[in-house]
């Protein structure tokens, strides 16, 4: 069974720098889907980013990016320019090639400080 | 093209009693997923339907839960016979067919007494 591992429960950041938020991921597949949600205090969940793991090159979404290391079976999330509004859980998913059930990490808490 | 929809927002029962969320799926989608999040916790997958079928249970408790999406009307996920254990966040998503992302449902927070 696949398994998603966040091992950073919290993280914070001063306002306008650079946060990465790591994950790790274990599956004996080779084609699946990478993606990073985003939950606010209002619960709804936002989706980030998402890497498909046949493309090499690293997902960009504005200020958000990732670094996909597919040996290592990593895929951390880079946010640029924090602000006060990326405050919020953010979770790590995988999704196996014609499975459609997303696994997703016990999250990690982003603070910023202004 | 308004979002997933799902109703109530917010949910309190009864040790016992049984409790019904529903979750409409954004327009043109046929892919309908629930998703349970406890306290603390990341969300774990319960059930995969498509109108009329049941395609992927096997997050689903082997007792008192029970899901289906109809031809007509919203997708509705039941619990019968709520225990505490029950409380949680439950979160649906919908896709449209060959669609590798998933579209979230704001929730429905079930608090059992």
């Amino acid at each position: 069974a696949q398994t998603v591992t966040q091992s950073q429960p919290e993280m914070s950041v001063q306002e306008a720098e650079t946060v990465t938020l790591s994950c790790t991921y274990d599956t004996s597949e080779s084609d699946y889907y990478l993606f990073w949600y985003k939950q606010p205090p209002s619960r709804q969940m936002i989706l980030v980013i998402r890497q498909e793991a046949y493309k090499q090159q690293n997902a960009t979404e504005n200020r958000f990016s990732v670094n996909f290391q597919k040996a290592a079976k990593s895929f951390s999330l880079k946010i640029s320019d924090s602000q006060l509004g990326d405050a919020a859980m953010y979770f790590c998913a995988y999704r196996g090639f014609g499975n459609e059930k997303l696994t997703f990490g016990t999250g990690t808490r982003l603070t910023i400080i202004p | 093209n308004a979002g997933v929809m799902q109703n109530p927002r917010h949910l309190v029962r009864r040790r016992g009693q049984e409790a019904r969320l529903r979750c409409s799926p954004m327009k043109g989608h046929s892919h309908v997923y629930w998703y349970r999040q406890l306290p603390e916790e990341g969300l774990k997958f319960m059930v995969y339907l498509q109108k009329e079928n049941i395609i992927d249970e096997s997050g689903m408790p082997k007792e008192r839960f029970s899901a289906e999406f109809p031809k007509e009307g919203p997708s509705i996920l039941r619990i019968q016979q709520v225990v505490r254990g029950d409380s949680a966040a439950y979160f649906c998503a919908s896709s449209p067919r060959l669609s590798n992302e998933q579209f979230f449902g704001p929730g429905t927070r079930l608090t059992v007494l």
